[in-house]
């Protein structure tokens, strides 16, 4: 399968300040790529979804102005969390897909990034 | 909206067969997806169906109707290492193949 690479791994914030976190589609061209958040024991939230050159398209309830997504290439995208504040410690991941159309079937993800805002 | 329902937890035995179900409200139904997550991991893929039926991938089946909106996993000669989190996910129209998952099955095996 194809390989999603997610860093970093683990990182530990200031309250205040902001976090970046990369999502790369290491041997495939990813169109289009989702950031999605997950609560402890709690399913995964769709956040956003990251389309390569225009901007993301954000689901309800979620601050574009402090989840900050960029899809410079077809490869990366990034996620800045902004003013990080301990309500934001969660896992994010991204997953990637390959095209648009229903045929490709399967999301790859990458490995999660623990965000702990202190 | 999306919306999928699937127990909750589940126990059973090493070596035995279990099933865990999903049902899902959408609109622009693509396919149901299944993913494995074990704790601090993150999500692997199981298995897709597009058309209704059953598809067999080695210990793990999974199977669609697309006219009751139901679909399940079933997991047979259950080992240890099968305890996971179990998702399903329902792919649908939204511009770009969007996958929303459903609130997650934790499954236990015991010996």
């Amino acid at each position: 399968g194809a390989v999603v690479s997610q860093h970093p791994s683990r990182v530990i914030c200031k309250s205040g300040t902001s976090v970046k976190i990369e999502c790369r589609s290491l041997d495939f061209q990813a169109t289009t790529m989702f950031w999605y958040r997950q609560f402890p024991k709690k399913s995964l939230m769709l956040m956003a979804t990251s389309n390569e050159g225009s901007k993301a398209t954000y689901e309800q309830g979620v601050e574009k102005d402090k989840f900050l997504i960029n899809h410079a290439s077809l490869t990366l995208s990034t996620l800045t969390v902004t003013s990080a504040h301990p309500e934001d410690s969660s896992f994010y991941i991204c997953s990637a897909s390959r095209g648009r159309r229903s045929s490709n079937t399967e999301a790859f993800f990458g490995q999660g990034t623990r965000l702990t805002v202190v | 909206g999306q919306s999928l329902e699937q127990p909750s937890e589940v126990t059973a035995v090493e070596g035995a067969i279990v099933q865990i179900n999903c049902t899902y409200q959408t609109s622009g139904f693509y396919g149901l997806s299944w993913y494995q997550q074990h704790d601090g991991g993150a999500p692997t893929f199981l298995s897709y169906n597009a058309l209704d039926g059953l598809e067999e991938t080695g210990r793990f089946s999974s199977f669609l109707s697309r006219s009751d909106s139901y679909g399940y996993l079933l997991l047979q000669e259950l080992q240890m290492k099968d305890s996971a989190s179990y998702f399903c996910a329902v792919s649908h129209s939204g511009g770009y193949q969007k996958v929303t998952f459903g609130t997650g099955t934790k499954l236990q095996v015991i010996p």
